[in-house]
């Protein structure tokens, strides 16, 4: 099966300018969730989707930071304006379902440097 | 609130040696304990996953232990390669699926 696709591999923007990301996850997964990364740190949850609605977004600053799931497949996380330590991996992840035997299978990720 | 810590942060051996990597966490009612590779600019490969029912699992040279009400778990490296220079993190699965990633341990395997 193919795996979870994301794009762009890297991106390279100034402060205050905005960026998005996207994600293709696994077909048939309900599941999908965004990490970010900071260099030297684990992958930390940024928001977690099931089908399109939104079960945890605890840890996503939303003064800057939004993501969306309309259609329950392909996602999207935008950050505007982009700050510095914004610089980091977005990791997308997708699972078949939300309980804790279910496996999740992570993207390549997108490297943000913010300059 | 679940942490996740992993020790050593770094970690420099001789082709051939046996290794292990310690991971511990804080809040035991988990689901599952994974380990994941993760080589320079690349995603996550999860190695090994112990669900909390069980003490061990095996995959190759791998063996991944689990003491959950302790709140530990380690990942042995049998014989180790150059192949296996990488980070490797641990992740706990909670409620919600959500795992929680430790701050990785970086091996460096010499020839």
């Amino acid at each position: 099966e193919a795996g979870v696709a994301q794009s762009p591999r890297y991106k390279i923007i100034e402060k205050r300018q905005s960026v998005a990301f996207w994600c293709n996850p696994i077909s048939g997964h309900a599941t999908l969730y965004w990490y970010q990364q900071i260099l030297g740190q684990g992958p930390k949850l940024l928001i977690q989707f099931q089908n399109n609605g939104v079960v945890d977004d605890s840890q996503l600053p939303k003064d800057r930071f939004s993501a969306e799931r309309l259609k329950g497949v392909d996602s999207t996380l935008k950050i505007q304006p982009a700050k510095l330590e914004d610089s980091a991996v977005y990791l997308c992840a997708s699972s078949s379902g939300s309980t804790g035997a279910n496996v999740l299978t992570f993207g390549a990720g997108s490297r943000l440097t913010v300059l | 609130k679940q942490e996740v810590t992993q020790i050593p942060a770094a970690l420099s051996v001789p082709e051939g040696e046996n290794l292990v990597l310690n991971c511990s966490f804080t809040d035991s009612a988990i689901y599952n304990l994974q380990w994941f590779r993760q080589d320079p600019g690349k995603g996550l490969t999860s190695l090994l996953l112990i669900q909390s029912s069980q003490r061990e699992q095996t995959s190759g040279r791998l063996n991944a232990s689990l003491d959950k009400s302790s709140g530990r778990s380690t990942l042995y490296i049998a014989a180790s390669q150059p192949g296996d220079s990488a980070t490797y993190l641990c992740a706990v699965t909670g409620g919600g699926n959500k795992l929680t990633f430790g701050t990785g341990t970086q091996l460096k395997v010499e020839l």
